[in-house]
């Protein structure tokens, strides 16, 4: 079973600031790397599904980086603001193609 | 657009009580999954379903049984709760099957307490 693993496990950010934190995983037989955001109470949502060495994908603040083959992704969240607030998850797929998530950041955004 | 339903929000057990949690989802997805979420830990698999009628174990299935009756529900049980099984439980689908990098849609989870 590989191991995804999220740094820092949690953050706390002043309102308007940007930040960014890391998801590693093993760069061999890489397959996928997805981004969740969670909020307490509510359902995990999906951020960002990326395959691609080099791939970035951006939606709204949040943006994403992939790097293969050193084995981590970045998100990036500009501008922070309270509705950011939310624990983001990070997972990829292990070799019977079945999600290992990592454990979370919690990003908490001070007024 | 319900997405995906489960029931119930919140459950309290004592040792050796069985209990169902029910899952719908009303996207027309193939793949469904269950998870549990304990405090520190990433989600846990504990059975997944690739088509109606067919499931296979995770990583954590033991103490536990599903069942894909129809495409849309995938019901979890507990047939003998134990304390080690509190956690919170989340039930998602995807449209695909399970070797497809699609993203995953989750229900609103269960807070599953056993004493």
């Amino acid at each position: 079973i590989l191991n995804v693993e999220q740094s820092p496990q949690s953050l706390h950010v002043q309102e308007g600031d940007s930040t960014n934190f890391t998801c590693s995983f093993p760069s061999s037989n890489f397959y996928a790397l997805h981004w969740y955001r969670w909020e307490t109470a509510k359902s995990p949502e999906a951020l960002f599904v990326m395959t691609l060495n080099g791939d970035e994908k951006k939606k709204g603040r949040i943006s994403a980086t992939l790097n293969t083959k050193e084995g981590y992704s970045y998100l990036y969240i500009k501008g922070s603001q309270p509705e950011d607030s939310a624990t983001y998850l990070c997972a990829s797929p292990g070799s019977n193609y079945q999600l290992i998530w990592g454990a979370g950041t919690k990003l908490i955004i001070k007024p | 657009n319900a997405g995906v339903t489960q029931t119930p929000k919140f459950q309290v057990l004592k040792t050796g009580q069985s209990m169902t949690l029910q899952c719908a989802q009303d996207m027309n997805h193939n793949s469904m999954y269950w998870y549990r979420q304990d405090p520190g830990m990433g989600l846990r698999l504990i059975y997944y379903s690739a088509s109606e009628g067919t499931t296979d174990k995770g990583e954590v299935p033991n103490g536990y049984n599903v069942s894909r009756l129809n495409k849309r529900e995938f019901s979890l049980r507990l047939e003998s709760a134990a304390p080690s099984q509190t956690s919170v439980y989340f039930c998602a689908s995807k449209e695909g099957s399970v070797a497809t990098n699609e993203k995953l849609f989750f229900g609103s989870g269960t807070q599953l307490s056993v004493l």
